[in-house]
């Protein structure tokens, strides 16, 4: 079964609008480690943030927000007024208890910002 | 700082052929990761190294695939006898290893490789 579920292929939004990409996770672990990643056409990842299972906070980063529910084992991740800049295939992942260094990532998330 | 350095950035060999890639983690960062990355799909982990030893090699295929850590700084990855099904984008990353952000993985720009 796939450890991060991220179900949306694609997604097109037009400039400075808001757009929210979703995750859903699934572990049997109390202690797990959620990131976010960046892959813009260059290739490389960029990381974005990294949470533990035990800070729910919500976190935000300039244009950047994230919302962490375990009720419902869910990551999303929010850009607020999106820009060309933005377009990327964006990376959901898990790390568990018994190897935090092993990364479970989901099949990605393309955004499309059109001008 | 210099982030990871990956090479070559692309191979292109036949199939049965044996192929090294390059991994040149951040200077300091002591673990460091290979994944695999097929075309529309995330990144696939294969092995992770603390220092010189392979900390866990589970998401390696199958025994064609190697990598090696001998000084504990560059990693190398070795397939032999590839195959088609082995072309994907492999990358590297490498994290601090200890610390209050010792796992967060900073990503090499990848070696595309192709088995024609």
């Amino acid at each position: 079964a796939q450890k991060v579920t991220q179900a949306q292929t694609e997604i097109s939004v037009v400039e400075k609008e808001d757009v929210t990409l979703d995750c859903v996770y699934e572990t049997r672990d109390t202690t797990y480690y959620l990131f976010w990643y960046k892959q813009p056409p260059s290739g490389e990842l960029v990381f974005l943030i990294r949470r533990n299972s035990f800070d729910e906070q919500n976190e935000i980063s300039g244009r950047y927000s994230w919302n962490f529910q375990k009720s419902t084992s869910s990551f999303n991740f929010t850009i607020t007024a999106s820009q060309v800049v933005d377009s990327a295939v964006y990376f959901c992942a898990l790390s568990e208890r018994d190897n935090f260094n092993k990364f479970y990532f989901g099949s990605g998330t393309k955004l499309n910002v059109k001008p | 700082g210099a982030g990871v350095s990956q090479t070559p950035s692309n191979k292109v060999t036949e199939k049965g052929k044996y192929v090294e890639l390059r991994c040149d983690p951040i200077s300091g960062h002591t673990a460091l990761y290979w994944y695999r990355q097929s075309l529309g799909q995330g990144p696939e982990f294969l092995i992770y190294f603390q220092g010189t030893g392979a900390a866990d090699d589970s998401g390696l295929p199958n025994d064609r695939f190697f990598a090696v850590r001998p000084e504990g700084s560059v990693s190398t990855l070795k397939i032999q006898r590839t195959e088609r099904g082995d072309s994907a984008v492999y990358l590297c990353a490498s994290s601090p290893g200890q610390g209050a952000s010792y796992n967060e993985q900073f990503f090499g720009p990848g070696t595309r490789l192709t088995v024609l």
